[in-house]
C-alpha cells in the first residue's frame, strides 16, 4: 500500500517562510506532486518532482529526496492569499495504476 | 490553456431524481478522472478513464455511472443517491494516466435531500 504523512496545520505571519514536509511509504515511486486548495475551491496543481532536488516556481519551491522518501513544499514571502490547504500526492504504481494517492492535507493559516 | 470546465456548479437533488454532471477539457489530455471530496478531506478517486476507456472503478456504488463520450468530455450520471453522497464532485484530467500533474475543474457542489 501507500501512505503519505504531512502536518495537519501550520500558522505563520505575512512575509514569513513556511515549509510543509511530506514523508511517504510506497512499494514503488514515480514522483511527488503538490496541490493547493482554497476553501470552497478546487485543487490547483503546484509542482511535480520526479527527480531528487529543488525546483523553484516563483515564491513556491518543491524538494524531493527519493533516498529519504521525503519531500517538502516551501512557501516564501507568505501572502494572505496563500492561506489554503496543501496536499502532497503520489501516483500509484500498483493495483490502481493511474490513481493519485493524496496525503491528508496541511492547512496553512497566514496571519497579518 | 489549462482549463477544465464543469457544470453545473451547484446541484440539489432528491433521492429519486436522475441527474448528470458534465466535464470538458480541451488540453488534449487522454486521461480523465472523477473525484469525490468531503469537507476537510483530500479528494477521493472514483473513476479513471484512459483513452476513453474506463480503467479504474474504485468500487463505486452503481448509483454513480460514468460515461466518456469522446476524448474531451466526461459525464457522471447520478440516480437514487443517498444523503451521504452530498459532497464536492471534481473532474480532473492529465496528459496520460500515470501522471502526477492533474488539472481539476471547479467542481459541482452536490446536495442530496
Amino acid at each position: 500500500g501507500q501512505s503519505l504523512e504531512q502536518p495537519s496545520e501550520v500558522t505563520a505571519v505575512e512575509g514569513a517562510i513556511v515549509q510543509i514536509n511530506c514523508t511517504y511509504q510506497t512499494s514503488g515511486f514515480y514522483g511527488l506532486s503538490w496541490y493547493q486548495q482554497h476553501d470552497g475551491g478546487a485543487p490547483t496543481f503546484l509542482s511535480y518532482n520526479a527527480l531528487d532536488g529543488l525546483e523553484e516556481t516563483g515564491r513556491f519551491s518543491s524538494f524531493l529526496s527519493r533516498s529519504d522518501s521525503y519531500g517538502y513544499l516551501l512557501l516564501q514571502e507568505l501572502q494572505m492569499k496563500d492561506s489554503a490547504s496543501y496536499f502532497c500526492a503520489v501516483p500509484s504504481t500498483t493495483d490502481s495504476w493511474g490513481k493519485l494517492q493524496f496525503g491528508a492535507g496541511t492547512q496553512v493559516v497566514v496571519t497579518p | 490553456d489549462t482549463e477544465v470546465t464543469q457544470t453545473p456548479k451547484h446541484l440539489v437533488m432528491g433521492m429519486t431524481n436522475k441527474k448528470s454532471l458534465k466535464c470538458e477539457q480541451h488540453m488534449g489530455h487522454r486521461a480523465m478522472y472523477w473525484y469525490k471530496q468531503k469537507a476537510k478531506k483530500p479528494p477521493e478517486l472514483m473513476f479513471v478513464y484512459s483513452y476513453e476507456k474506463l480503467s479504474i472503478n474504485e468500487s463505486v456504488p452503481s448509483r454513480f455511472s460514468p460515461e466518456c463520450p469522446n476524448s474531451s468530455l466526461l459525464n457522471l450520471h447520478l440516480h437514487a443517491l443517498q444523503p451521504e453522497d452530498s459532497a464536492l464532485y471534481l473532474c480532473a484530467s492529465s496528459r496520460i494516466r500515470q501522471d502526477g500533474e492533474q488539472y481539476f475543474g471547479p467542481g459541482t457542489r452536490l446536495t442530496v435531500t
